[in-house]
């Protein structure tokens, strides 16, 4: 079975651009997490998604969104991007809303120029 | 969330057993230790978890001491394979999943 995939691998961008990450989760995986990791630091979690809804925001600005379509795939958006906002973005995917165990795909990586 | 607190880096010899530690003193009753390791660009790994008994299965085992204070991550027979980031993390066994620092991990040959 395919395993969390995540599109695209890497991405360049430049200030004030913004820009769109996809997310296919595992097969029966409802629920869908984003998070963010800056280089030598732990990930950060920005989003959870479940059937849908948001369920759980992360500290981060409103010019991140995302959101999660029917089949459970999900999109993050960031708007008007910052050079900061260079970082590897990760998704996971969990069969529950509680997420006991999450899955995660290998990211994307963001370079804002 | 309670916090985490791991060494930065340890080293092991290939074919050794990896034993890395974690101090989470302000867990609450409900608080579940898990642990997650992040090979050089790759997404985490879920590896272990446990509430207050000893777990164990094909990856690693883990330890956890009686007041549930501290534990520990075993892994038996480290290979170069297992070099990564080590995390471990508080949660009450739902909801996002915090990370600090790690355990950067270097089995050596």
């Amino acid at each position: 079975d395919a395993g969390v995939t995540q599109s695209p691998t890497h991405l360049i961008k430049t200030r004030g651009q913004h820009v769109t990450l996809r997310c296919s989760p595992i097969s029966g995986h409802k629920s869908v997490s984003w998070y963010q990791q800056v280089l030598g630091q732990g990930p950060q979690f920005i989003f959870q998604y479940y059937e849908k809804e948001e369920r759980g925001r992360g500290n981060f600005p409103d010019r991140f969104s995302a959101r999660q379509f029917p089949n459970y795939s999900s999109e993050l958006n960031v708007n008007a991007l910052l050079l900061g906002d260079s970082a590897l973005y990760l998704c996971a995917s969990s069969p529950d809303r509680g997420q006991n165990i999450q899955y995660f795909g290998a990211g994307t990586r963001l370079s804002v120029l | 969330d309670a916090k985490t607190t791991q060494p930065p880096s340890m080293d092991c010899a290939e074919g050794r057993a990896a034993n890395l530690p974690c101090n989470h003193s302000t867990i609450s009753g409900n608080e579940y230790v898990y642990w997650y390791r992040q090979i050089h660009s790759q997404g985490p790994q879920y590896i272990i978890h446990g509430l207050k008994n000893n777990e164990t299965n094909e990856m690693a085992s883990l330890i956890i001491t009686e007041d549930r204070k501290s534990s520990t991550l075993i892994l038996p027979h480290a290979t170069l394979r297992d070099t990564a980031v080590y995390y471990c993390i508080v949660r009450p066994g739902t909801g996002k999943l915090i990370f600090g620092q790690g355990t950067t991990l270097q089995v050596k040959p």
